[in-house]
């Protein structure tokens, strides 16, 4: 199974401040025939359950703010929130789709208000 | 508006049964694949199993692999999970969730989710 490994565990953004969150696959998930990233990024408020917020490594889901964008290729991805909202805070998973089943996730990182 | 309420969960011993029921609305249920998802108190997400839009396909996560089944009932836009021999391990919230496609990509509507407990 594809192992996602996120960094850091947790983070403490000033409000108005960029957060970047780092994702690493254990190979990548790159699929070539279509250039494709099988990589997905979720956010899950306290008390909640878990929402959509990026898929195909890079595309933004309806109705989620621009702030939030995702990059990277291959094996390494980062997700950016470009300009920190009290809102935003709570927990952050990446998802493989590339070895599927199982969609393994990340450990999750915790983002927090400095 | 799209909506999955999952239901069935609850308290059980060590070694017992329950079936948890994921009620889906808003879309063409038959269509999509769906997933089980859970997780344990103050833990991340696992991804326990899931089924193709037919229901002819499953799958499932090595930690419950011949415990849990998974199945629906189209007719009644209904996803459900079996779970036997429950573990103390167990104890998680259990969300349902539906794929974007009729692939096993990524999850884009999930339910709030129903709670599990597995003690004694």
């Amino acid at each position: 199974d594809i192992v996602m490994t996120q960094s850091p565990d947790s983070l403490a953004v000033s409000l108005g401040e960029r957060a970047t969150i780092n994702c690493k696959s254990s190979q990548s998930v790159l699929y070539s025939s279509n250039n494709k990233n099988y990589l997905a990024w979720y956010q899950q408020k306290p008390g909640q359950p878990p929402k959509l917020l990026i898929y195909w490594a890079s595309t933004r889901e309806s109705g989620v703010p621009v702030r939030f964008s995702g990059s990277g290729s291959g094996t390494d991805f980062t997700l950016t929130i470009s300009s920190l909202q009290a809102e935003d805070v709570g927990v952050y998973y990446c998802q493989q789709y590339y070895s599927t089943p199982p969609n393994t996730f990340g450990q999750g990182t915790r983002l927090e208000i400095k | 508006e799209v909506q999955l309420v999952e239901s069935g969960g609850g308290l059980v011993q060590p070694g017992g049964s329950l079936r948890l029921s994921c009620a889906a609305s808003g879309f063409t249920f038959s269509s999509y694949a769906m997933s089980w998802v859970r997780q344990a108190p103050g833990k991340g997400l696992e991804w326990v199993s899931a089924i193709s839009g037919s229901g002819g396909s499953t799958y499932y996560a090595d930690s419950v692999k011949g415990r849990f089944t998974i199945s629906r009932d189209n007719s009644k836009n209904t996803l459900y999970l079996q779970m036997n021999s429950l573990r103390a391990e167990d104890t998680a919230v259990f969300y349902c969730a539906k794929y974007r496609s009729t692939g096993f990509y990524y999850m884009d509507v999930w339910g709030k989710g129903t709670t599990v407990t597995v003690s004694s």
